[in-house]
């Protein structure tokens, strides 16, 4: 079976510090991709990232970044020197090859107090 | 633009009565889904269409139809709402069904079936 669990339900952090999503995927499959999405007080849901199981690179884009690691089944987001603008849902995701579904975690409600 | 579009975006019905969530994209998409979002269970998937009259039930397909008529829209029909169908719902498309496609969202209707 596939999952993908987010333990933190809510995080709350003072702007500019640094914090870290985390995401724990479990898959049989060895040709899987994650996702990382963010969901904004809005509502929409809009794509960060995409990373697939055989490239374990750490990707950095601006203050964010992604941890990817295989021994330990995690793909953790951090947001360094955090802003307001930061703060949304975000949701992990994982696409294995075996049956084309995307599982979803619950999501983490990060909070960035000014 | 590029870009899904869901309406309405907040709903007020009441049990019993017949509605339809309409979803259309203009990216030439060949694969839609619903989803339903829920406070700590992430999203869930509906039903999905991996083309023109092609569909099928995702995870919680009880309760819901959906049409693929033309290849750019895709409604979500609620035949008899119930009150556990009270949800945040969401439209999504992507060029094709593999894993590792990222998913374009539409800005979500807010269901409540009193």
């Amino acid at each position: 079976a596939q999952k993908v669990t987010q333990a933190q339900t809510e995080i709350s952090v003072v702007e500019k510090e640094d914090v870290t999503l985390d995401c724990v995927y479990e898959t049989r499959d060895t040709t899987y991709y994650l996702f990382w999405y963010k969901q904004p007080p809005s509502g929409e849901l809009v794509f960060l990232i995409r990373r697939n199981s055989f490239d374990e690179q750490n990707e950095i884009s601006g203050r964010y970044s992604w941890n990817f690691q295989k021994s330990t089944s995690s793909f953790n987001f951090t947001i360094t020197a955090s802003q307001v603008v930061d703060s949304a849902v975000y949701f992990c995701a994982l696409s294995a090859r075996s049956n084309y579904q995307l599982i979803w975690g619950a999501g983490t409600k990060l909070i960035i107090k000014p | 633009e590029a870009q899904v579009t869901q309406n309405p975006r907040y709903l007020i019905t009441v049990t019993g009565k017949k509605l339809t969530v309409t979803c259309s994209q203009n990216m030439n998409h060949e694969y839609m889904s619903w989803y339903r979002q829920d406070p700590g269970l992430g999203l869930r998937q509906i039903y999905y269409s991996m083309n023109v009259e092609v569909t099928d039930k995702g995870d919680v397909p009880e309760g819901y139809k959906v049409s693929r008529k033309e290849k750019r829209n895709f409604p979500l029909i609620l035949e008899s709402p119930s009150p556990n169908q009270t949800s945040l719902y969401f439209c999504a498309s992507s060029l094709r069904r593999v894993i590792n496609e990222k998913l374009f969202f539409g800005s979500g209707t807010q269901l409540s079936v009193l």
